[in-house]
């Protein structure tokens, strides 16, 4: 069992649908979450990090459940634009260092 | 501030040849970061540096050498290349030992023959 998990979709929404995804970990080290998006053959970027408490920015909310090791990307309103990949990564405590672990991706695309 | 520059964009190579990825960096951070990106497999950590002179291992190593010899730069050198090593190469530059944003290069796509 990878130690990141997300569902590959493809997740195929209109545009204005709501549309989320879910992200599970297993290692309960984990220490801090965050959602990057990948377009087609381009670098990964910073979406968002992941709260405790749970954080918006703008049409995306993202939340964090550790009880039950999940995060999630709620995405509302959705546009053309949105259309890309979204890696979930999770930092955890390895040793002296801090680990990345990135997840695969989950593949959306918004249809006009 | 152009951010993080990765050259070449592209570039095929046979068998047993040797090759440089550059990376450059104009955002004074300590820390950066190899990986490699293969479908099925995410990313993966190459190598990894915590500031000039300091470099480690990350989750697959073998076959790349890298050295810091300033905070600009981060080369990551393919010894003797590989059809495994076909992959895509990001470069990112962290902030903070926290590695709470990365900023990624624009990728290298090799393609090894």
């Amino acid at each position: 069992r990878k130690e990141v998990e997300q569902d590959p979709g493809p997740f195929n929404v209109p545009e204005g649908a709501t549309v989320a995804f879910n992200c599970t970990y297993s290692n309960s080290a984990s220490q801090s979450f965050f959602w990057y998006r990948q377009d087609c053959r381009k670098e990964p970027k910073l979406l968002m990090s992941v709260y405790s408490s749970g954080n918006e920015d703008g049409r995306f909310t993202a939340q964090l459940n550790r009880a039950s090791q999940y995060i999630s990307l709620l995405i509302r309103d959705s546009k053309l634009s949105d259309s890309a990949t979204y890696l979930c990564v999770v930092n955890r405590q390895a040793g002296n260092n801090r680990k990345l672990i990135w997840g695969l991706g989950t593949s959306l695309a918004v249809n006009p | 501030n152009a951010g993080v520059t990765q050259t070449p964009k592209f570039q095929v190579l046979k068998t047993g040849q040797s090759m440089t990825l550059q990376c450059a960096q104009d955002m004074n951070h300590e820390y950066m970061s190899w990986y490699r990106q293969d479908p099925g497999m995410g990313l993966r950590l190459i190598h990894y540096s915590v500031g000039a002179g300091i470099t480690d291992q990350g989750e697959v190593p073998n076959g790349y050498n890298v050295s810091r010899s300033t905070t600009e730069d981060f080369p990551l050198r393919l010894l003797s290349a590989a059809p495994s090593q076909t992959s895509v190469y990001f470069c990112a530059s962290i902030p903070g030992p926290n590695q709470e944003t990365q900023y990624f290069g624009p990728g290298t796509r090799l393609l090894v023959l």
